[in-house]
């Protein structure tokens, strides 16, 4: 089952702030997030593994919270350069030794005004 | 490295026709997947190979085959295609199956136009 994300799509000036979201029904191993810019292929940003941990790349970081199955993406002091399409990929916890398949939510346009 | 590779990027069928999405990777991952990509949809895994002879299927498999005979090839074959079948399929590769490990690599992409 597709993780669900939301918003769908939002629109930013520079310099301003969003968080994306992105929930799971089943329990989670990892919570993995992508960019993707028009008629390109994924960028990888980040994993969060269970355990809540939070990282951060640049002025883009991400939560996990592994008892809501649930993770958020957070971008601030938003740039030009981050607009595309933000997909959250679930991998379900099925057992200890981590699992095969990534279940992609339907992604959330951002777009990013001057 | 060239990473992941994808042939061709465009192609357009017929109705009824076959043919085989090429992918290839220089990394040697252990894992590679075939993913499809329709506007509203995000990505959906089509069939994944955790190792060379191994295959299994993901969200969307029918009317796709896969088979896995070197750790590098990874070709998706569509034995006779339908106007459903249109849509961008991205092969993706990882170093280890257990996805929590690292990230997938994308290749660039194969744009499938279905008459």
């Amino acid at each position: 089952q597709q993780p669900v994300q939301s918003p769908q799509a939002v629109i930013l000036r520079e310099g301003e702030d969003a968080v994306i979201n992105c929930s799971s029904s089943k329990a989670l191993y990892s919570v993995h997030w992508y960019r993707q810019k028009h008629g390109e292929a994924p960028v990888f940003l980040m994993i969060l593994l269970k355990g809540g941990e939070q990282k951060g790349h640049e002025k883009i970081s991400a939560s996990f919270n592994e008892k809501k199955q649930q993770s958020s993406l957070y971008l601030t002091a938003s740039q030009l350069s981050y607009s595309g399409t933000y997909f959250c990929g679930t991998e379900i916890l099925i057992s200890n030794f981590g699992n095969e398949k990534l279940t992609f939510g339907t992604g959330t346009r951002l777009t990013i005004i001057p | 490295n060239a990473g992941v590779t994808q042939t061709p990027k465009f192609q357009v069928l017929k109705t009824g026709q076959s043919m085989t999405l090429q992918c290839a990777q220089d990394m040697n991952h252990e894992y590679m997947s075939w993913y499809r990509q329709d506007p509203g949809m995000g990505l959906r895994l089509i069939h994944y190979s955790v190792g060379a002879g191994i295959t299994d299927q993901g969200e969307v498999p029918n009317g796709y085959n896969v088979s896995r005979s070197t750790t590098e090839d990874f070709p998706l074959r569509l034995l006779s295609a339908a106007p459903s079948q249109t849509s961008v399929y991205f092969c993706a590769s990882s170093y280890k199956w257990q996805l929590y490990t690292g990230e997938l690599f994308f290749g660039e992409g194969s744009r499938l136009t279905v008459l």
